[in-house]
């Protein structure tokens, strides 16, 4: 469901090393799945997707892991920048939901020079 | 993505005033989703339109708050007679067609502040 009212988990990492980001979900009915990322004073950005077909799915630097079986999502980052500094949130979708995104609580990740 | 414009970025409001957000999606699409998000919080549905209907809004408080997706123009958050509870900041994203599998594009949110 959704997670209001709670202050934002951190992930703090170095340069150059590899983040992962986990995420867990509340719908077993859910079969869509997005990663966003948020920069300070900007809206979600579209990262990387996965349907409930699959378990991985790989992008550039990105990866999705999908574990249904205990309704979990990750999202690994390798060789994280600087850039990548940001408020990264996980988000469901379901026909019972109504075809509405549903977002996690996000995590904040801190990319250490 | 640069394709969903808000407007405006900022939007001051005194206690009792009325505040309108706009929503221009990207070009082609026709579904419209608002969201609402807190400092240091996630993002919270409030309302899912599409050309001239309203699919959802069980995310929208009953009083005060109304959305409207008009065929031809933006999308209309309007919040009336604001309070300091009602300050966040308010996302809009669209999609191309109805249904899960669909991918949503963000703009870049209205910064409300009610003094």
């Amino acid at each position: 469901g959704e997670n209001v009212g709670l202050h934002l988990p951190t992930l703090s990492v170095q340069e150059g090393d590899n983040s992962i980001i986990n995420c867990a979900y509340s719908n077993s009915a859910s079969d869509y799945f997005i990663w966003y990322k948020q920069e300070s004073g900007k809206g979600p950005q579209f990262i990387i997707d996965i349907r409930s077909n699959m378990d991985k799915r790989q992008g550039q630097r990105v990866t999705v892991l999908l574990n249904k079986t205990v309704k979990h999502l990750s999202l690994q980052i390798a060789a994280t920048q600087p850039g990548d500094s940001a408020v990264y949130f996980c988000a469901e979708n379901s026909m019972e939901y109504g075809n509405k995104l549903v977002f996690g609580a996000g995590t904040i990740l801190r990319v250490k020079s | 993505n640069a394709g969903v414009m808000q407007n405006p970025r900022h939007l001051v409001r005194r206690r009792g005033q009325e505040a309108r957000l706009r929503c221009s999606p990207v070009k082609g699409h026709s579904h419209v989703y608002w969201y609402r998000q807190l400092p240091e919080e996630g993002l919270k549905f409030m309302v899912y339109l599409q050309k001239e209907n309203i699919i959802d809004e069980s995310g929208m408080p009953k009083e005060r708050f109304s959305a409207e997706f008009p065929k031809e123009g933006p999308s209309i958050l309007r919040i009336q007679q604001v309070v300091r509870g009602d300050s966040a900041a308010y996302f809009c994203a669209s999609s191309n067609k109805r249904g899960s599998n669909t991918e949503a594009f963000f703009g870049q949110g209205t910064r409300l502040t009610v003094v």
